[in-house]
């Protein structure tokens, strides 16, 4: 059974930097193939693509955000963390980690997502 | 960055009814990955439809996607009380990988 949990501070302030980890079961990021997003929705709005790792270390980030993410994966503890740096509150967000198969294919599984308001 | 627009964007129907989403892309889909997904409030979206007319495990037949290149549809054939929801069409097929998402069509109660 494939299951992702997102965890992290419900609440950054503008300038911070934003740490998320997700801990996934049910497969493993070693595996041919196994990849994992970030992908983040604001309230109200689309989703939106942050950052992908494969089962080979390989990173791609979403063009318009890549200078301030960082994507890394422990697969012993079948983790992997997303961050972000001088949040701001446009960031105001759900952030969802999410598992791809077979490549870089569109997410089968996601987790419930963590809502991250940026706020001083 | 290809940018996907989806129509309508709201969509009133009964259930019962045949529903008709559109999804149109800025420039061609590769190997049509193009996938569509569900969201209803509270929720993670949950994928419908990849490759552009295969359906994921567990959904049931009445979700149908079609197309290529840039044009492409999602129609649910019988709307069930629990279709009713927000629907995004995304591609993935870009090398290297960079997601897009459409805007969304709420689908809603008539």
């Amino acid at each position: 059974q494939v299951t992702l949990r997102e965890s992290g501070p419900a609440l950054v302030k503008p300038t911070q930097t934003l740490t998320l980890t997700c801990t996934f079961s049910g497969f493993s990021l070693s595996t041919s193939g196994m990849c994992v997003s970030w992908i983040r929705q604001p309230p109200g709005k689309a989703p939106e693509w942050l950052a992908l790792i494969d089962w080979d270390d390989d990173k791609y980030y979403s063009t318009s955000l890549k200078t301030r993410l960082t994507i890394s994966k422990d697969t012993s503890k079948k983790q992997v963390v997303l961050t972000m740096t001088n949040m701001d509150p446009v960031d105001t967000a759900t952030y969802y980690c999410a598992r791809s198969r077979d490549g870089y294919n569109s997410p089968d599984y996601w987790g419930q997502g963590t809502l991250v308001t940026v706020s001083s | 960055e290809i940018v996907l627009t989806q129509s309508p964007g709201t969509l009133s129907l009964s259930p019962g009814e045949r529903a008709t989403l559109s999804c149109r892309a800025s420039q061609s889909v590769s190997s049509n990955y193009l996938a569509w997904c569900q969201q209803k409030p509270g929720q993670a979206p949950r994928l419908l439809i990849y490759g552009a007319s295969s359906r994921a495990t567990g959904i049931p037949d009445r979700f149908s996607g079609s197309g290529s290149g840039t044009d492409f549809t999602l129609t649910i054939s019988r709307l069930e009380p629990e279709d009713f929801a927000v629907y995004y069409c995304h591609q993935y097929g870009s090398s290297p990988p960079e997601y897009t998402f459409g805007q969304g069509t709420k689908l809603e109660i008539k």
